[in-house]
């Protein structure tokens, strides 16, 4: 089973409107983190965000901010007033514990976002 | 503060020839992954250490993949005999105990031929 979902191969937004890239996560464990990386044509992998399990509140970074949504297991990535420079491709990812040895990162299929000028 | 090394970036080869990649992670970091990333299957983990021990190998796709960690500041993934379907973009990450974010490499490009 997959254990990150992003049901959006691709998206398109306007220059300078919201946009909203999904993520749903599976996991038992209590603890975990939940990331989101931006890799735009240039190939390295930037981190942009990131949500703890136990964190009350929305995590926010400058233009992204978390949906977290627990109970769904849903950690949406809202980037506001998009610019041309967020054209990239966008992963979700979960740390979880594994078995007492340490920990495991698993990465999302990704979505490819094109902002339109 | 360097970031996670990776060397080669770009590394080209023949089919059967041995290909070695190498990563150095970021100093006090004591998790270390490699993952391959291709087009078709996305962002596959293959290996993670936690203070230099391999914990999770179960992504290595065969016996031609090996990977060591001799000490807490380099790391190398190894394939012998390299085949064209290896190609991919092989990245190396670190972290800290495995608490907050990953820190990436910036990647080798492998083309076997």
């Amino acid at each position: 089973a997959q254990k990150i979902t992003q049901t959006q191969p691709g998206m398109f937004v306007q220059e300078k409107e919201a946009v909203t890239l999904d993520c749903t996560y599976d996991t038992s464990d209590p603890s975990y983190g939940l990331f989101w990386y931006k890799q735009p044509s240039s190939g390295e992998m930037i981190f942009l965000i990131y949500q703890g399990s136990y964190d009350q509140q929305n995590a926010t970074e400058g233009r992204y901010s978390l949906n977290f949504q627990k109970a769904r297991k849903s950690a949406n990535l809202v980037i506001s007033a998009s610019q041309l420079g967020d054209s990239a491709m966008y992963f979700c990812a979960m740390r979880e514990r594994r078995d007492n040895y340490g920990q495991n990162f698993v990465f999302g299929p990704g979505t490819r976002l094109s902002v339109l000028p | 503060d360097a970031g996670v090394i990776q060397s080669p970036r770009h590394e080209v080869t023949e089919m059967g020839q041995e290909v070695t990649l190498r990563c150095k992670p970021i100093s006090g970091h004591n998790s270390l992954f490699w993952y391959r990333q291709t087009m078709m299957r996305g962002l596959e983990l293959l290996i993670y250490f936690n203070n230099n021990v391999p914990i999770d190998d179960s992504g290595m796709p065969e016996d031609r993949f090996s990977a060591k960690m001799p000490n807490a500041s380099f790391s190398t993934l190894k394939i012998q005999p390299s085949e064209p379907r290896d190609s991919a973009v092989y990245f190396c990450a670190s972290s800290f105990r495995g608490m907050g974010k990953l820190f990436f490499g910036s990647g080798t490009q492998l083309s076997v031929l």
